[in-house]
């Protein structure tokens, strides 16, 4: 079966660092990829999103595709506490897959 | 627009009961999903309508789960005779269908099943 995998599981950092964020997928034909960011309590909501090979950039988020290592990555510049929240990567065939998550907390 | 709409918030049952979760999709999106949500597993697809049609119920456990959707306004989660491995947060997303907005997921806030 088709997985996506996430690491690291959990994540504390300090306000204002870099934080990466990483996910592997096993279908080389998906053509869809995203990350959701899930505040405790609440529902998954839609991060970012990329279709082809590259880096997209959304003030202080970057994802990066790479098909070839089947891997997608997010970094987050300047982390906030307002961060803090479960991290979801999902890729897409006739539906969005979705690894089981990365915690983030963020301290100030 | 009120988003996706889930009841009840929260259900609890007991053993063998059975148990049905509600789904309002956003109004103009066809596509509806249906995914459960625990610690260990993650997030875990059940299945999927599009314009009401059933298209893909890989994830369902086939015994007890089923899904309907009789209109385009809702979509019913049944779950019979339930387990206490059945206790999750169920959430519903729904979606455009065509273009390249279509594959964003746009979730409930969940109901949350409990099975003593």
């Amino acid at each position: 079966q088709q997985k996506v995998q996430q690491s690291p599981e959990s994540l504390i950092v300090p306000e204002g660092a870099m934080t990466s964020l990483n996910c592997t997928f096993s279908d080389s034909a998906s053509q869809y990829f995203a990350w959701y960011r899930q505040h405790s309590g609440k529902a998954p909501k839609a991060l970012m999103s990329i279709f082809s090979n590259g880096e997209k950039e959304e003030g202080r988020f970057t994802i990066h595709l790479n098909k070839a290592s089947l891997h997608f990555s997010l970094h987050i510049r300047d982390s906030q506490p307002s961060d803090s929240a479960l991290y979801l990567c999902a890729d897409s065939g006739t539906y969005q897959r979705f690894g089981t998550g990365t915690k983030l907390q963020v301290v100030p | 627009n009120a988003g996706v709409i889930q009841t009840p918030r929260h259900k609890v049952t007991g053993k063998g009961q059975e148990a049905t979760l509600w789904c309002e999709p956003i109004s103009g999106h066809s596509a509806v999903f249906w995914y459960r949500q625990t610690i260990v597993q993650g997030l875990e697809f059940l299945t999927y309508f599009r314009n009401q049609a059933p298209i893909d119920d890989s994830g369902m456990p086939k015994e007890r789960f089923s899904a309907q959707m009789p209109n385009q306004s809702h979509s019913t989660l049944k779950i019979q005779s339930t387990q206490p491995q059945d206790s999750a947060v169920y959430l519903c997303a729904s979606s455009l269908v065509g273009g390249p907005s279509q594959n964003t997921l746009y979730f409930g806030a969940g109901t949350r099943l409990s099975v003593l």
